[in-house]
């Protein structure tokens, strides 16, 4: 069965570092997105790509992350620097249809701790 | 910005009994979906229901969504040890998905 990837699965850094986080989403997904969720809560939409083009980044704090989906295919979300309110579980979600019409398919996630 | 807010925010039950879990929103939606988060993991998606349904079922699931009260209630039959988890509802409106805190559920022994 076809999966979204994601890795690494737990990052630990310091603050100020720069960190990087990777998904692979489910072939053929033209939709992928990016979620923050912090310990108790619901995700929080960062970034959503339709193919290799930004549709929503509205929540992306811009002057530390950044987010490209170069090809359309997988994608690569960064941080830097990272600060300490960075930590958090970091999610991945593919959908082959529009945004909302159909499910997503979720990784598992990469869990952040920033010291 | 959360739309959706789950009720109860904890629920715990004896196995085999029934759970049932409200979700509220506050601006009209395209269609409202359930999740579920097993610990430390990433979301599952369980059920769709459209704006212009007001019941579904799958499996031990049932869904119900009130969009003149705007509301959404998911319901889990019979219930297991393995539906120990989180449960999301989240609105769509306008391609934009939004996120409840969610309910966490504990089936007891």
């Amino acid at each position: 069965e076809a999966e979204v990837a994601q890795s690494p699965r737990y990052k630990i850094t310091e603050k100020s570092q720069a960190v990087a986080f990777w998904c692979d989403p489910i072939s053929g997904h033209a939709t992928l997105y990016w979620y923050r969720q912090i310990l108790g809560q619901g995700p929080e939409l960062l970034v959503q790509f339709q193919d290799e083009s930004v549709v929503d980044d509205s929540q992306l704090p811009k002057d530390r992350f950044s987010a490209e989906r170069l090809k359309g295919v997988d994608s690569t979300l960064k941080i830097q620097p990272a600060e300490l309110g960075d930590s958090a579980m970091y999610l991945c979600a593919s959908s082959s249809a529009l945004a909302g019409i159909g499910e997503q398919f979720f990784g598992p996630g990469t869990r952040l701790t920033v010291l | 910005s959360q739309q959706g807010e789950e009720d109860p925010q904890a629920l715990s039950i004896q196995e085999g009994e029934n759970a049932t879990m409200n979700c509220s929103y506050k601006t009209s939606i395209n269609n409202l979906q359930w999740y579920r988060q097993n610990s430390g993991r990433g979301l599952v998606h369980l059920i769709l229901i459209r704006s212009n349904e007001r019941e579904k079922h799958s499996g031990r699931l049932r869904v119900t969504l009130d969009t003149s009260k705007k509301s959404s209630s998911l319901l889990i039959t019979a219930s297991r040890a393995a539906d120990t988890a989180s449960y999301f509802c989240a609105t769509n409106r306008d391609d934009k998905i939004i996120f409840g805190k969610g309910t966490r559920l504990h089936i007891l022994p």
